[in-house]
């Protein structure tokens, strides 16, 4: 069974910039969901993406936007980046189903300067 | 809108001894209870669900929903239970959309 992969590792970027992030979900799984964890905070949600539509978002500005392919994988893109998105973005999937807990990737580590 | 409180973000607790680390959390409706661990270069992953009403790696956690808590305990710490432990409440049963707390630290002293 293959786990939640999240690409890159690390990134470093200028303020004003457009990242986008990558991950893939664990087999079997048809529903990704995006994370933003700053420092010494706990993870905040972003949105959740299910058969490839947007299936839910949090308190995050437009500049914060997403796609889920057919093969379930999925990117977090970021326009015009602020000192504030310094933070690690975790990926996490699961089933669409009741129960269905959430698997998470190690992150991506976003560092704007 | 929903909110989770951990009070603590360090606990040291020595083995054998009882741990207790507290989670408190608003909101108006039935919400759904979780607490997260991450290990030491692990990822992030599930301990448990109130639903679930399990006893994992011999922690147990009760929806109190007088008190809005949901407090995670074991009787006897051991040297492994090291990690960072997050709660966290989904008010879409099935569907976990989660607002995690801050998280506690929580070191065990051999």
């Amino acid at each position: 069974e293959t786990g939640v992969t999240q690409s890159p590792t690390h990134l470093i970027k200028t303020r004003g910039q457009q990242v986008t992030l990558r991950c893939s979900s664990q087999s079997g799984h048809n529903t990704v969901s995006w994370y933003q964890q700053a420092l010494g905070q706990g993870p905040q949600f972003i949105f959740q993406y299910y058969r490839e539509e947007e299936n839910g978002r949090g308190n995050f500005p437009p500049r914060f936007s997403g796609l889920q392919f057919p093969n379930y994988s999925s990117e977090l893109n970021v326009n015009a980046l602020e000192l504030d998105d310094s933070a690690l973005y975790l990926c996490a999937s699961s089933a669409m189903e009741y129960n269905s807990p959430l698997h998470f990737g190690n992150g991506t580590r976003l560092t704007v300067t | 809108a929903q909110r989770v409180t951990q009070p603590e973000k360090l606990l040291s607790v020595f083995k054998g001894a009882p741990v207790e680390l507290k989670c408190n959390y608003s909101y108006s409706g039935s919400p759904e209870l979780f607490w997260y661990v991450q290990y030491s270069r692990q990822r992030l992953q599930l301990l448990l669900r109130h639903i679930s009403r399990e006893s994992i790696k011999g922690f147990t956690a009760d929806l109190n929903k007088g008190e809005t808590s949901f407090h995670l305990k074991k009787p006897f710490a051991q040297e492994e239970d090291s990690a960072m432990y997050y709660c966290a409440l989904s008010t879409n049963f099935g569907n976990e959309k989660l607002t995690f707390g801050t998280g506690t630290r929580l070191t065990i002293i051999p």
